[in-house]
């Protein structure tokens, strides 16, 4: 079973300041880990997937197997980065996403 | 332009009644979802498709029911609408089932059932 978790429902930061959204997996096998945003009245899109080690909008996030985690990172958040963020882990050759429980992140003036 | 479409946008229906939420897709890609995204915003995927003839359940049980006909659409249907169904539904599609593919999402259907 493939398994997602987001443990911080709300997070709260100001212009400037680091934000770290966290992101802990639970598969047996090779993942594939991304990160979805979806900003107010608008569709959920992708942010960025592991398999491109991107950086995406001043965002990055690592793949840690040891620790099975994905976490988020911007080192200098902007309010226009305030959004719900998912991370969504793709297990199987199916094709669907498991979905963590989502972090919405405010990012003060 | 090459996207994905869902309507209605909002619907608000009675107890009862049967309703079908529209999705299609231009993009050709054959594998597609449909979630379920609840008023605590976590997504649960209550069916999908790797492409026509091919639907399987999701995660979540759902008593909703699809079709694939054509690889462009895959409407998803209530025989008999309960408040218990008031949801968002979001149907996303995407071309590969490895290798980094994402999903594409469309808008999302917003149904209150009264």
């Amino acid at each position: 079973a493939q398994r997602v978790t987001q443990p911080e429902k709300l997070l709260s930061v100001f212009k400037g300041a680091p934000v770290e959204l966290k992101c802990n997996y639970s598969y047996s096998g090779s993942p594939e880990l991304f990160w979805y945003v979806q900003y107010s009245r608008q569709r959920l899109q992708l942010l960025l997937r592991h398999i491109s080690r991107e950086s995406i909008k001043g965002f990055t996030a690592d793949l840690n197997k040891g620790e099975t985690s994905f976490h988020l990172k911007k080192p200098f958040a902007q309010e226009e980065d305030s959004a719900m963020y998912y991370c969504a882990l793709r297990g199987t050759s199916y094709g669907k996403l498991t979905f963590g429980q989502g972090t919405i992140l405010t990012v003060h003036p | 332009e090459a996207d994905i479409y869902q309507t209605p946008r909002y619907l608000v229906i009675g107890t009862g009644k049967k309703i079908t939420l529209e999705c299609s897709q231009t993009m050709g890609h054959d594998k597609m979802y449909w979630y379920q995204q609840d008023p605590g915003m976590e997504l649960h995927l209550i069916h999908y498709s790797y492409g026509v003839n091919s639907t399987e359940k999701g995660d979540l049980s759902s008593e909703s029911t699809v079709s694939r006909i054509r690889t462009e659409h895959f409407p998803l249907t209530l025989e008999s609408a309960r408040p218990s169904h008031t949801s968002q539904y979001l149907c996303a599609s995407s071309e590969y089932p490895r290798d980094g593919s994402p999903l594409h999402f469309g808008n999302g259907t917003r149904l209150t059932v009264t």
